[in-house]
């Protein structure tokens, strides 16, 4: 069975901080998507690296991918009261029985305060 | 706004009662899923449909009944639910095919009395 430890659980900041949330495994994934929950609301995805090692920036959120493809980070620069919500990141792997298959961290509940 | 859509939005149901919670897609994705959050925690995988047959169940009690009757939908039949079943149901779409992202609905927050 395939786990994903993402930490921390909670994050409790101030608007303008940076925060670093961390998803880490010792199986190898075919890709990392990372996605934000807001409360009433369903899973949005915010992105999906594929190549070890690759590096995604979507505005203040950069996304990175370990190199043997383990691992993943999601770092937040100068956060916001809009970031707050959760963040989870979840694993895929290629074809096989496990098809179709999210492997969930446990998610990171964050709150931005102004 | 989502590009999935689920319907209702709330339920309250007895443990008696026999309802179904319905999935709309119209992106032409072929994998269908379902998935059971408690709150604060990650959803966790029932179902996985693709084109249209079931492929995944997750081991999920037999009160729990899927249903694809075409492309686009997607049901769970509920029936004799217990107490510990109240969560939010969400379902999701995805194009078949190796990583593809899963587009989520909102889910319909169902509360067993």
């Amino acid at each position: 069975t395939q786990l994903l430890e993402q930490s921390p659980q909670f994050l409790s900041i101030q608007e303008g901080e940076n925060l670093t949330v961390y998803c880490n495994s010792s199986s190898v994934f075919s890709s990392l998507q990372w996605y934000r929950q807001e409360p009433g609301e369903g899973p949005v995805l915010l992105v999906t690296v594929v190549t070890g090692g690759e590096v995604k920036k979507l505005k203040r959120l950069t996304f990175q991918f370990g190199d043997a493809r383990k691992d993943s980070s999601l770092h937040i620069t100068a956060a916001q009261p809009g970031d707050t919500g959760l963040y989870l990141c979840a694993g895929t792997n290629a074809g096989g029985t496990s098809y179709g298959k999210l492997t969930f961290g446990q998610g990171t509940i964050l709150t931005v305060h102004p | 706004d989502t590009e999935v859509t689920q319907t209702p939005k709330h339920l309250v149901m007895g443990m008696t009662n026999k309802k179904s919670l319905k999935c709309e897609q119209h992106m032409g994705h072929r994998a269908m899923y379902w998935y059971k959050q408690k709150a604060k925690k990650p959803p966790e995988l029932m179902f996985v449909y693709s084109y249209e047959k079931l492929s995944i169940n997750e081991s999920v009690p037999s009160r729990f009944s899927p249903e694809c009757p075409n492309s686009s939908l997607l049901n769970l039949h509920l029936h004799a639910l217990q107490p510990e079943d109240s969560a939010l149901y969400l379902c999701a779409s995805s194009r078949r095919g190796d990583n593809q992202p899963q587009h989520f609905g909102d889910g319909t927050r169902l509360s067993i009395l």
